[in-house]
């Protein structure tokens, strides 16, 4: 049981490049969500997929996008990275069930964009 | 002004003492979750508590529904309890959400 694994771990892009943040877990969880996590602010939500086939913009959507591939895997797009998009990302995968609500998040996936 | 809002930022204590961070909102939540990320970077959840208290190990986390105010206890603190500690609560009838900035503590032998 891996729980949430991201990849890549460390990227480090030019301004207008495009790349995909992978995300999946082996838990069975209906919601999925990204995070950025930046110096001083708390985590903020990109993008969240409350059940398979659907997604919706979180706090901080703009410059991304997100595939929700399956109820494993959830996607990160970034189609033209810019330097303010230098960051953690995070993904999370969402148990809720009876009186527990619990996220589960991956490792991270630290991007740098020069 | 944050709608989480968490004291202090950083922390520092002697092996032994004991530790509380707050948390205070300002929004509407059904439950609100401590977090615990490591020095490496990974996040856990540690407790969620939509009333009262919940203990677990040396950690003790309460909330105050009507002063929208919770806190986290560490007794007996250890050098690894260093680490960043994160509150967020959870918007009613959403899946989302709403993170404090983080309580940075870092515990000395």
């Amino acid at each position: 049981n891996a729980g949430v694994t991201q990849t890549p771990k460390f990227q480090v892009l030019k301004t207008g490049q495009s790349m995909t943040l992978q995300c999946a877990q082996d838990m069975n969880h209906n919601s999925m969500y990204w995070y950025r996590q930046d110096p001083g602010m708390g985590l903020r939500l990109i993008y969240y997929s409350a059940s398979e086939g659907t997604t919706d913009k979180g706090e901080v959507p703009n410059g991304y996008n997100v595939s929700r591939l399956n109820k494993r895997e959830f996607s990160l797009r970034l189609e033209s990275a810019a330097p303010s998009q230098t960051s953690v990302y995070f993904c999370a995968s969402r148990r809720s069930f009876a009186s527990t609500d619990t996220q589960y998040f991956g490792p991270g996936t630290r991007l740098t964009v020069l | 002004k944050n709608e989480v809002e968490q004291s202090p930022q950083n922390l520092t204590a002697q092996e032994g003492e004991f530790i509380t961070i707050n948390c205070s909102y300002s929004v509407g939540i059904s439950a609100l979750h401590w977090l615990q990320q490591h020095p490496g970077g990974g996040i856990v959840s540690l407790f969620m508590l939509s009333s009262g208290k919940k203990k677990h190990g040396r950690l003790i986390a309460t909330i105050n529904i009507q002063e929208k105010h919770s806190s986290l206890h560490i007794t007996a603190s250890h050098p690894r309890d260093s680490a960043v500690y994160i509150c967020a609560g959870s918007l009613y009838n959403t899946d989302k959400l709403i993170f404090g900035t983080g309580t940075r503590l870092q515990v000395f032998p």
